[in-house]
């Protein structure tokens, strides 16, 4: 069946930058999804990225699509320790109901 | 005010207890999910629903049921509580007319206990 796995744990410097990798096994993935999770609240909607595109910017997040190894990452520039979190990758395809989500990755940022 | 509002945000129950966890939405969407959270396990699928009538099991549904009881509002029963069901619970809503992500929004979390 379809899967969606990440490391579970990353640790950053304030500053650097950060890289969260994700790799799915659905070649028919019509849209992946970096969602945040900070301690005590829902996911919520960080970028999202078309099965068609091989990147995607918005401010300090990039996101990065190989769709032929089915690997995405996301890389945070310039870390703050706000953005300590835990960061979900997601595929859905259209026309389903399902959307399957990573384990997670627990990003810590040390001052 | 929270689009997607859910109660409690935190039980604590006994083994055989009954327990409903409720979810209200505001956005007007059709499509309302349960998902449970374990650590290391990500989020997985309980039951979800497309309308007032459509009711469809998820990757893990044994041992819990769900009522739509309108468009707005989504219930999640545990009809005898096991330790196992110790866990986060998230309900979640989409509306894939409204736009071409597919996004979903989630609640605030129910944190439930099973002892």
């Amino acid at each position: 069946g379809e899967d969606v796995e990440q490391s579970l744990f990353l640790s950053v410097r304030e500053g650097d930058s950060s890289v969260i990798n994700c790799t799915y096994t659905d070649s028919s993935s019509t849209y992946l999804y970096w969602y945040k999770q900070e301690p005590g609240a829902g996911l919520q909607l960080l970028t999202y990225i078309f099965s068609n595109m091989d990147m995607k910017q918005d401010q300090r997040l990039t996101v990065l699509l190989n769709k032929k190894d089915k690997h995405l990452s996301l890389r945070i520039a310039d870390t703050q320790t706000g953005d300590s979190a835990i960061y979900f990758c997601a595929e859905s395809t259209s026309g389903t109901y399902k959307y399957i989500f990573g384990t997670g990755t627990r990003l810590k940022v040390l001052a | 005010d929270a689009d997607v509002t859910q109660t409690p945000r935190n039980r604590i129950t006994k083994t055989g207890k009954r327990i409903m966890l409720e979810c209200s939405q505001t956005k007007g969407h059709d499509r309302m999910y349960w998902y449970r959270q374990d650590p290391g396990l990500g989020l997985r699928l309980i039951y979800y629903s497309f309308d007032v009538k459509d009711i469809n099991k998820g990757e893990i549904s044994d041992g819990y049921s769900v009522s739509r009881q309108a468009q707005a509002k989504f219930s999640l029963s545990l009809e005898s509580a096991i330790p196992n069901q110790t866990a986060l619970y998230f309900c979640a809503t989409s509306d894939p007319r409204g736009g071409s992500s597919y996004e979903q929004y989630f609640g605030p979390g129910t944190r439930l206990t099973v002892t």
